[in-house]
């Protein structure tokens, strides 16, 4: 498989699960990224890793955890989600030392 | 942050037109990509371009860095060319893209 890949592509949950985003990058980059794009706006950046260690953290709520086990993959954890949180949340990877970004297909989430 | 402004925000057009989106930042910028967004929500890169022209098929895009804006042409467009097209840019000063609010394009046959 090639480029950036993100599992699952839907996902339904209520407000008391707790569920996981997947993202897997076959590019061997090393800095891997977590967007949220809701209806009508611009792409949020969530959160940045480089070589496993998080840089960038842009005031996410706690009810979002990120996870980097390795360069290839990187997790969202979602716990005690808000309807407001339904978005497109999308994935990405680039080399650190140049930044061309390259995104996955997006997992469309909704909060009921 | 960095403030990014596309324009149009909307545009309509005949199949065959040409047209040209704009991207506007507000700040140095080390990096500029511009995507195509296809209905299912899929970004595709279409150019990484700091500065310069590049082309690509029906598509060529120009970035003035030093007057802080790029335009993405599309010659002969397709129906197929419809979606959202976003310009992200990376400060100068940071590891950290920001997005501009997209030119929603639609191609009619």
């Amino acid at each position: 498989e090639t480029g950036v890949t993100q599992t699952p592509r839907h996902l339904v949950m209520g407000m008391t699960n707790k569920k996981s985003l997947k993202c897997e990058q076959h590019l061997g980059h090393n800095a891997m990224y977590w967007y949220k794009q809701s209806a009508k706006k611009p792409l949020e950046l969530m959160f940045v890793y480089n070589f496993k260690e998080q840089t960038e953290n842009n005031s996410v709520p706690s009810r979002f955890s990120p996870e980097c086990p390795n360069s290839s993959h990187l997790f969202l954890h979602l716990h005690t989600l808000q309807p407001e949180d339904s978005a497109l949340y999308l994935c990405a990877s680039s080399q650190p030392s140049y930044n061309e970004q390259f995104f996955g297909p997006g997992t469309r989430l909704t909060v009921l | 942050g960095i403030q990014v402004e596309q324009s149009p925000p909307d545009l309509i057009l005949q199949e065959g037109a040409n047209s040209t989106l704009r991207c506007n930042f507000s700040d140095s910028v080390n990096n500029l990509q511009w995507f195509h967004q296809n209905p299912w929500g899929q970004l595709i890169n279409l150019f990484y371009i700091p500065s310069g022209t590049k082309q690509n098929g029906r598509l060529s895009a120009t970035t003035v860095a030093t007057e802080r804006y790029s335009l993405l042409y599309i010659s002969s467009s397709q129906t197929t060319d419809s979606g959202v097209y976003f310009c992200a840019v990376e400060r100068a000063s940071g590891n950290q893209f920001y997005f501009g609010t997209g030119t929603s394009l639609t191609v009619i046959p």
